[in-house]
């Protein structure tokens, strides 16, 4: 069964940076694009940021842009998001989630997610 | 960027009852959307993808219909575990957007 495990959450103050991994097990993770998901206290599910398949294309919601990071390293199946200049609005539950392998960008195996607060 | 907006934002049914959700996309997304349901304190599930595809051991009481900018999900007799939050999410267009989520409620 696929298993993805995020670490790296935490509590951080405004301005901190935070490096968050997903260790992918189970499946074949070097050829599924990955996306993070987060969803904030109270609120509903925000798309994060995606990576296809050989971490040529990146994409990030215009409300990280510029902040955060996302990469890869298909030698350990993991996947990566560095989150820097963090904000009080970053406070949330992050998701790591792969993509189906389906024209589409579609979530289909979710890990159980890691906290970021960010608060002084 | 798409706007997803979901209705009813709760709904309150009881186990065998049928329940339609509704999202409508702010633009055309011909049938790039699917749905996820949400329990407290779990990670969302794919239920369905390219509009209408069921996803892999999702049970078949589940429907997903339309296209363009008006798609229905639908459950055809409420089951006790099926009370839970639903999203709409619009898959080809970055930023990837979501609607607001529909509650379904005993």
């Amino acid at each position: 069964e696929v298993q993805l495990l995020e670490s790296g959450g935490g509590l951080v103050q405004p301005g901190g940076s935070l490096s968050l991994s997903c260790a992918a097990s189970e499946f074949t993770f070097r050829t599924y694009s990955m996306t993070w998901v987060r969803r904030a206290p109270g609120k509903g599910l925000e798309w994060v940021s995606s990576i296809n398949p050989n971490g040529a294309y990146t994409y990030y919601a215009d409300s990280v842009k510029g902040r955060f990071t996302i990469s890869r390293d298909d030698s350990k199946n993991t996947l990566h998001l560095q989150m820097n200049s963090l904000r009080a609005e970053d406070t949330a539950l992050y998701y790591c989630v792969s993509v189906v392998p389906v024209p589409g960008w579609y979530f289909d195996y979710w890990g159980q997610g890691t906290l970021v607060t960010v608060s002084s | 960027d798409i706007q997803m907006t979901q209705s009813p934002s709760s709904v309150s049914a009881s186990v065998g009852d049928r329940v339609t959700i509704t999202c409508r996309a702010s633009q055309g997304i011909n049938n790039w959307l699917a749905w996820y349901q949400q329990k407290p304190g779990r990670a969302p599930k794919l239920l369905i993808y390219a509009a209408s595809s069921l996803h892999s051991g999702v049970p078949s009481r589940f429907r997903g219909s339309g296209s363009d900018t008006h798609f229905t999900l639908t459950i055809s007799s409420l089951q006790p575990e099926d009370f839970a939050t639903y999203y709409c999410q619009q898959a080809n267009n970055f930023p990837l957007t979501f609607g607001g989520g529909t509650k379904v409620e005993i």
